[in-house]
């Protein structure tokens, strides 16, 4: 089976900007998370999508928003990009149905610079 | 919510030897406990995962061990090898509305060959 892909995998944005970052998860995994990866605060939880509606969502400001299809492929959008949006966003999905983060396989990110 | 602390920050080992990371966590009630790592330049790696209701978990040259008393749980890695060389994440999922897999602050580990 094909991993998770996450497209683009490098963005350079300017401050004020929007930027969508895509993610397709593994065939058949229904569960996608979206995490912000970077050296100070390490990995920070998001969101999580589940058949197309939010689940649960982490502590980040409303700029922060994502969708789910009904493939499963999920996107992630960032309005109004401040500098210290600068980071590595991965993508997961999971098999898991009910439970949703458990088994949890990550892509290989989007490193986004912003400006 | 959940807290979860790991330690050491960097561990560097001797090729063959083996390395061992710990990890606590806050919440009495979490139940899920996954490994993860992370090479440069590459999406974190899941390499074992343990739940609540197990004890121990190996897998070739890997084991996790819990102990849910004390509430911490750790990472060992036996004959490691240069390959083995790379950030590893312990993180833990809280049950209950929120439930987030909250990361701990990783660990560096170098194989020195």
């Amino acid at each position: 089976k094909a991993g998770v892909t996450q497209t683009p995998r490098y963005l350079i944005k300017t401050r004020g900007q929007q930027v969508t970052l895509s993610c397709s998860p593994i065939s058949g995994h229904r569960s996608v998370s979206w995490y912000q990866q970077t050296p100070g605060q390490g990995l920070q939880f998001l969101f999580e999508y589940f058949s197309e509606t939010q689940r649960n969502k982490g502590n980040f400001p409303g700029r922060f928003s994502g969708r789910q299809f009904s493939n499963s492929r999920s996107e992630m959008n960032v309005s109004t990009l401040e500098l210290g949006d600068s980071a590595l966003y991965l993508c997961a999905s999971s098999p898991q149905g009910t439970g949703g983060l458990y088994e949890q396989y990550f892509g290989p990110g989007t490193r986004l610079t912003v400006t | 919510g959940e807290n979860v602390e790991q330690h050491p920050s960097t561990l560097s080992v001797q090729e063959g030897d083996s390395a061992v990371i710990k990890c606590t966590y806050s919440d009495s009630a979490s139940n899920y406990f996954p490994w993860y790592k992370q090479e440069l330049g590459k999406g974190p790696q899941l390499i074992i995962d343990i739940r609540s209701n197990v004890g121990e978990k190996k897998d070739q040259r890997i084991a996790v061990t819990l102990n849910k008393t004390a509430k911490h749980f750790s990472l060992h890695i036996t004959e490691t090898q240069p390959e083995d060389s790379a950030v590893y994440f312990c993180a833990a999922i809280s049950p209950g509305s929120a439930r987030q897999l909250t990361f701990g602050s990783g660990t560096q580990l170098t194989v020195l060959p």
